[in-house]
């Protein structure tokens, strides 16, 4: 069973708009979680981190958190079309494995002009 | 900054042959991963370094070894390369500890045949 779940996608969303990205998790004692972008052919970069419940801001992007649920989501506002590249949410394992990350297969975003 | 630099981009690689792939980070970093990334399975950990001198294994080790003898250097081998190994594998570093992002490298295509 994967632990951290993502909708595959893709999400297409048009230029301007907001984009919502969503990401589930198993773990209940996992406290650090993480968004990062990933251009075809590239490699992850990280975007947000959130290790609270409640909203984290940071320019167009908009971390959420909820630990009850085991939910995070990523708000994107005024998309662009540079912003089209697959999303990944991340959850840290926690000691027993180094406190290495734990990713979703990632979200598909299409942001069209 | 150079930041986390991967060895080689890219190579093709006979079946039962070795090879190493190196990875060296600048930012004295504690914790140093390796991941592989295939269509449809996402990122999965093979390998993990905590600091020098320590490795423990990850959700794919089999035919891979690391070790890490300093800070800087992360090698993964593969002792017998197979085509299931055929995959990009990425590097990345963490300061360490569970609230702290992972930083990745360029990644390395290999392809087994």
């Amino acid at each position: 069973q994967k632990e951290v779940e993502q909708n595959s996608g893709p999400l297409s969303v048009p230029e301007g708009a907001i984009a919502s990205l969503n990401c589930t998790y198993s773990d209940r004692v996992s406290q650090s979680f993480f968004w990062y972008r990933q251009y075809s052919g590239k490699s992850p970069e990280l975007i947000m981190s959130i290790y609270s419940n409640g909203d984290k801001e940071d320019g167009r992007f908009t971390a959420q958190l909820n630990k009850a649920s085991q939910y995070v989501s990523l708000l994107i506002r005024d998309s662009q079309p540079s912003d089209s590249a697959t999303y990944l949410c991340a959850v840290n394992k926690g000691l027993d494995s180094g406190y290495a990350l734990n990713f979703g297969k990632g979200t598909s975003l299409l942001v069209t002009p | 900054t150079a930041g986390i630099t991967q060895a080689p981009t890219s190579q093709i690689l006979a079946a039962g042959r070795s090879m190493t792939l190196r990875c060296t980070q600048d930012m004295r970093h504690n914790a140093m991963y390796w991941y592989r990334q295939d269509l449809g399975l996402g990122l999965r950990l093979i390998h993990y370094s905590n600091t020098a001198g320590t490795t423990g294994k990850g959700e794919v080790p089999d035919g891979y070894s690391v070790s890490r003898a300093n800070t800087d250097d992360f090698p993964l081998t593969l002792a017998s390369a197979v085509p299931s190994q055929t995959s990009v594998y990425f590097c990345a570093s963490s300061p360490g500890g569970q609230s702290i992002e992972a930083f990745f490298g360029q990644g390395t295509r290999l392809t087994v045949v």
